[in-house]
């Protein structure tokens, strides 16, 4: 079985300033992990996944991502934050072995950006 | 191509009230979802379908009821509408893992745009 927990369902930032939205993973097999970015009423989109290789995955927009096996953590950031950035942001994973492609979600981080 | 699609938008039900949510994708996924999204609980799986004819229970099954009679359409049913089901519905597809050279690659899933249902 797999969980996801994100910390901090609230995150407030300067424009500008870095990004890091925390997301620690348990699963009994090697993980999928991904990252989705929701904009007001609108649906999930992805940000960007780890499936095998290297540990740091980049990602649209300006994210990436890194893979910690020992911490196991896969933590979003950003060097400079946008107010485009403002969003929801969900952590999700899925077991290697996993059938159907299913995926296990965070509840979530709302990042506001501020001026 | 328009992706994952969902119909309708918006709807508000009475309670006792059924009624059946569309999902249809153009890419030719064998994988479809239904999540139900509600605040501070992120998205959680209702049922899922692994291909024409097929549906299995997901996290939060209880009250629901899907068809998937055409690989492009996957179909959620509620018979007798509650207020606890007042939710954000979402639909999602995905590609059938496909091996690439010598390791598996995980394939995400799609997203519709969602329906927000309101039960009185």
């Amino acid at each position: 079985a797999q969980s996801v927990t994100q910390l901090g369902s609230h995150v407030s930032v300067s424009e500008g300033a870095l990004v890091l939205l925390r997301c620690n993973y348990s699963s009994s097999v090697p993980p999928y992990l991904f990252w989705y970015v929701q904009y007001p009423n609108q649906g999930l989109q992805l940000l960007l996944k780890y499936t095998t290789g290297a540990t740091l995955v980049k990602g649209i927009n300006g994210f990436e991502a890194e893979f910690k096996k020992s911490e196991t953590s896969f933590h979003l950031t950003k060097p400079s934050a946008h107010m485009s950035d403002a969003a929801e942001y969900f952590c999700a994973v899925r077991g290697a072995r996993e059938g159907g492609n299913k995926l296990t979600f965070g509840t979530g981080t709302q990042l506001k950006v501020e001026l | 191509n328009a992706g994952v699609t969902q119909t309708p938008k918006f709807r508000v039900l009475k309670t006792g009230q059924s009624m059946t949510l569309l999902c249809a994708q153009d890419m030719n996924h064998e994988y479809m979802y239904w999540y139900r999204q509600d605040p501070g609980m992120g998205l959680r799986l209702i049922h899922y379908s692994v291909g024409e004819g097929t549906t299995a229970k997901g996290e939060v099954p209880d009250g629901y009821n899907v068809s998937r009679l055409k690989k492009q359409n996957f179909l959620l049913g509620l018979e007798s509408a509650a207020p606890s089901q007042t939710s954000v519905y979402f639909c999602a597809s995905s590609p059938e893992r496909v091996r690439d050279g010598h390791s598996a690659v995980g394939n995400e899933q799609f997203f519709g745009p969602g329906t927000r249902l309101t039960v009185l």
